[in-house]
């Protein structure tokens, strides 16, 4: 299948602070990246849904100016957890979505996972 | 979005097929059915996906109900490292979203 990464997979900071999260499609484009939480013990959580090149969706609950994501090009997207709290510590993946080539249009691949810890 | 239901836990012993079930009685014409797995503290993986018709990969196979409203999940020689929560999702429009899944324990 398609390789999505994300850096770094784990990070521990400070309450108050910034932190930054990259996510990247290796051997594909992708117009389309999505931005999910998923807390001990649950399921994944859809926070947003970012376009190459245009603003960020997000659902629902989920802060915008708290949460700041870019999609600068097809292949990198990035989540920005501001001012981060001991409540903001989870598990941030990121997802893509196939432009089209290689014969996996539409289909959707998930990166590792990112650890937050906010002390 | 259409909601899915899946039972919370199964066991299967390994070598022997797993069959994961997931209702999904509000489906819609143009929604299709995606399986993804977690493995502990790793990133879904995607499995496989289908419309109407049934469907198989290396992985696995993916049988669906004539009126859709259910489907069926078969892993035919599970593996201990098969062990992981399997997700059924009715993907409409652009989101995949999650549901809680079934967490599928292999043993020797």
């Amino acid at each position: 299948g398609a390789v999505v990464s994300q850096h770094p997979s784990w990070v521990i900071c400070k309450s108050g602070t910034s932190v930054k999260i990259e996510c990247r499609s290796l051997d594909f484009q992708a117009t389309t990246m999505f931005w999910y939480r998923q807390f001990p013990k649950q399921s994944l959580m859809l926070m947003a849904t970012s376009n190459e090149g245009s603003k960020a969706t997000y659902e629902q609950g989920v802060e915008k100016d708290k949460f700041l994501i870019n999609h600068a090009s097809l292949t990198l997207s990035t989540l920005t957890v501001t001012s981060a709290h001991p409540e903001d510590s989870s598990f941030y993946i990121c997802s893509a979505r196939d432009w089209g080539a290689g014969g996996r249009y539409n289909e959707q691949f998930f990166g590792p996972g990112t650890r937050l810890t906010v002390l | 979005d259409a909601k899915t239901t899946q039972p919370p836990s199964m066991d299967c012993a390994e070598g022997r097929a797993a069959n994961l079930p997931c209702n999904h009685s509000t489906i819609s014409g143009n929604e299709y059915v995606y399986w993804y797995r977690q493995i502990h503290s790793q990133g879904p993986q995607y499995i496989i996906h289908g419309l109407k018709n049934n469907e198989t990969n290396e992985m696995a196979s993916l049988i669906i109900t004539e009126d859709r409203k259910s489907s069926t999940l078969i892993l035919p020689h599970a593996t201990l490292r098969d062990t992981a929560v399997y997700y059924c999702i009715v993907k409409y429009g652009n989101k995949l979203v999650f549901g809680a899944g079934t967490i599928l324990r292999v043993k020797s």
